[in-house]
């Protein structure tokens, strides 16, 4: 366990609906990430959130729409998803900083049909 | 412009030889340098990092790390693989922000 906790681990949805996915750190973190990872692709950094403010927002399509409530959860609400946005999403935490280290979640495994 | 460059996308060894894999990095600052490996289906999770202390880092199940500023290298190695080392393996650096940039990956292979 890493302390940070991604719900569901798995999800399967249809291109209409619209889903959330969640991830929750008891770390005391200030910056949450979350990370597409598809199969035969590098890592790709989505969002930064930074003192719950979005810092980065790196070219995402606006069917993927993050939110940050405080700083021990990010959502990702998901909808008109396409196909090729099946991959594992991961959300990871970190102390600001320079040089500490993320710590990453489980992931969710999505699946859009 | 910060990078990292993973020159191995697949390492195979046998169970008991040595691990070694290659880390490049491209940063303008001295930067924070990370491996973290990721078994099927799972997260990600970190096997050791470098902060400009000891150049010479060592992690966890018996992975040690170089910092070589001269090469700007940050190789992997092991001096004897276990079949439960099978798994992705990423090289990350982090420049002086929150940002973390990744590597391509190299998946390791053990065999018996």
């Amino acid at each position: 366990e890493t302390g940070v906790t991604q719900t569901p681990r798995h999800l399967v949805m249809g291109m209409t609906n619209k889903k959330s996915l969640k991830c929750e750190q008891h770390l005391g973190h200030n910056a949450m990430y979350w990370y597409k990872q598809s199969a035969k692709k590098p890592l790709e950094l989505m969002f930064v959130y930074s003192l719950e403010e979005r810092v980065e927002n790196n070219s995402v399509p606006s069917r993927f729409s993050p939110e940050c409530p405080n700083s021990s959860h990010l959502f990702l609400h998901l909808h008109t998803l396409q196909p090729e946005d099946s991959a594992l999403y991961l959300c990871a935490s970190s102390q600001g900083g320079g040089s500490t280290e993320a710590f990453f979640g489980q992931g969710t495994r999505l699946t859009v049909v | 412009a910060q990078s990292v460059t993973q020159l191995d996308s697949h390492v195979s060894v046998s169970e008991g030889t040595p691990v070694l894999l290659r880390c490049n990095y491209s940063s303008s600052y001295s930067p924070s340098l990370f491996w973290y490996v990721q078994h099927p289906n799972k997260g990600l999770q970190l096997l050791l990092k470098y902060t400009s202390a000891a150049t010479l880092v060592k992690g966890i199940n018996g992975f040690e790390a170089e910092f070589k500023k001269s090469e700007t290298s940050f190789h992997l190695t092991k001096p004897s693989a276990h079949m439960s080392d099978a798994a992705e393996y990423f090289c990350v650096v982090r420049p002086n922000t929150d940002k973390l940039i990744f590597g391509t990956g190299t998946r390791l292979q053990v065999f018996p």
